[in-house]
């Protein structure tokens, strides 16, 4: 079955330095990969998705993840950290059965100090 | 446009009470879902819909019913409520069930089963 993992819980980051948010997938064929934000007390707002093509997609916010085939890896980064940007921050991956199903990790929570 | 809106946002349950969690979306969306979300668990599905009168199972189903009378609406149910019920709720929807379709969250229900 398809699944994705998170290895870190919590990242904190300067604001203005970058980032990189881990994020590696199960699945033998080309998955479909998601990542999503989660501000405190908002729902899940969509970053960005890769289907196909070009391994490297943007998505909004300054956010961009490469996917790399090889590491089975599907990594989040942003240039420079925004205080804003502290978040919780998922993964997930497209999952046959259940319609429409995401599978999600377990999230990284991401602090940023001022 | 309200997108996914779900209400209440707070509630607290004795156990062995009963509740409906309210979903509802106001775009024409044929898939709907319900996911909780745990911490260190990501978020897991519990009940989908793929239109009016078609639900389905997801992963952690047990102890919640639901039903989908109408396009726009998709109540979760508790019939007895237990304090491994305590969690974040998320109703999620998408125009359709294929991987490219994204899923549109609404902002949470917080349950607490004392």
């Amino acid at each position: 079955a398809q699944s994705v993992t998170q290895p870190d819980i919590h990242i904190t980051v300067s604001e203005g330095a970058s980032l990189e948010l881990r994020c590696n997938y199960s699945y033998g064929a080309t998955p479909y990969l998601f990542w999503y934000v989660q501000s405190p007390g908002q729902g899940l707002q969509l970053l960005l998705k890769y289907f196909s093509g070009d391994t490297l997609v943007q998505g909004i916010k300054g956010f961009e993840a490469e996917f790399k085939r090889s590491q089975s890896s599907f990594n989040l980064r942003k240039p420079s950290v925004h205080w804003s940007d502290a978040a919780e921050y998922f993964c997930a991956t497209f999952t046959t059965g259940g319609g429409n199903k995401l599978t999600f990790g377990t999230g990284t929570q991401l602090k940023v100090e001022l | 446009n309200a997108g996914v809106t779900q209400t209440p946002k707070f509630q607290v349950l004795k156990t062995g009470q009963s509740m409906t969690l309210q979903c509802a979306q106001d775009m024409n969306h044929e898939y709907m879902s319900w996911y909780r979300q745990d911490p260190g668990m990501g978020l897991r599905l519990i009940h989908y819909s793929v239109g009016a009168g078609i639900t389905d199972q997801g992963e952690v189903p047990n102890g919640y019913n639901v039903s989908r009378s109408t396009t726009e609406d998709f109540p979760l149910r508790l019939l007895s409520a237990a304090p491994s019920q305590t969690s974040v709720y998320f109703c999620a929807s998408s125009y359709g069930t294929g991987r490219r379709s994204p899923l549109h969250f609404g902002n949470g229900t917080r349950l607490t089963v004392t």
